[in-house]
């Protein structure tokens, strides 16, 4: 059984660095073909693709946030960690990780956290 | 980076009604295309992958169907447990979702 789930600080001040927690159980990062990504939803906004790590270390990013996102992962402790640097209140969201899944050569978000709410602001 | 537009961005709908949902992708993106149903204070829920695959455990009133640029989902007879919001994602290129579709009756 898949389950993942978010943990990090619920408030930041603007300018700070977040820095969430994704711990997962029933599969390994080190397994070829899983991934792990991270999605955010302001609050009564949609969904917004942020990072996604692979099994083989391939990291991939949001254009938009490349630059302000550091993916990191710890297969020994079964977790993926999430920086984003300078937070502004913009970035209040909720902020998801998810089980990759893939069929040849698609691939989709087939297992989610609950999610976990971070609000900026001083 | 590719954008989805998602129409129409809310729908009402009644018990028994089919609706249709539609996602257009900037740029062609083949099959790449997944579709989520969310409901409030929970995940999404991934019901529609590679365009028209039914993910496992998916009732087979969700359809999906596209490729290229254009794709539609599809609620064949829709249920109460389908008032929810559905959001297509794009994974061609540097992943992106649409803005999503609220089913409300």
């Amino acid at each position: 059984q898949i389950t993942l789930k978010e943990s990090g600080p619920a408030l930041v001040k603007p300018t700070q660095t977040l820095t969430l927690t994704c711990t997962f159980s029933g599969f390994s990062l080190s397994t070829s073909g899983v991934g792990v990504g991270w999605i955010r939803q302001p609050p009564g906004k949609a969904l917004e693709w942020l990072a996604l790590t692979y099994w083989d270390d391939d990291r991939r990013y949001s254009p938009s946030l490349k630059s302000r996102l550091t993916l990191t992962k710890d297969t020994s402790k079964n977790q993926v960690v999430l920086t984003m640097t300078n937070m502004d209140p913009v970035d209040t969201a909720t902020y998801y990780c998810a089980h990759l899944q893939t069929s040849g050569w698609h691939s989709s978000f087939d297992y989610w956290g609950q999610g976990t709410l971070v609000t900026v602001s001083s | 980076e590719i954008q989805m537009t998602q129409s129409p961005s809310s729908v009402s709908a009644s018990v028994g009604d089919r609706v249709t949902i539609t996602c257009r992708a900037s740029q062609s993106i083949s099959s790449y295309l997944n579709w989520y149903q969310q409901k409030p204070g929970q995940a999404p829920k991934l019901l529609i992958y590679a365009a028209s695959s039914l993910q496992s455990g998916v009732p087979s009133r969700f359809s999906g169907s596209g490729s290229g640029t254009e794709f539609t989902f599809t609620i064949t007879s829709l249920e109460p447990e389908d008032f929810a919001t559905y959001y297509c994602q794009q994974t061609y290129s540097t992943w992106t979702f649409g803005q999503g579709t609220k089913v409300e009756i």
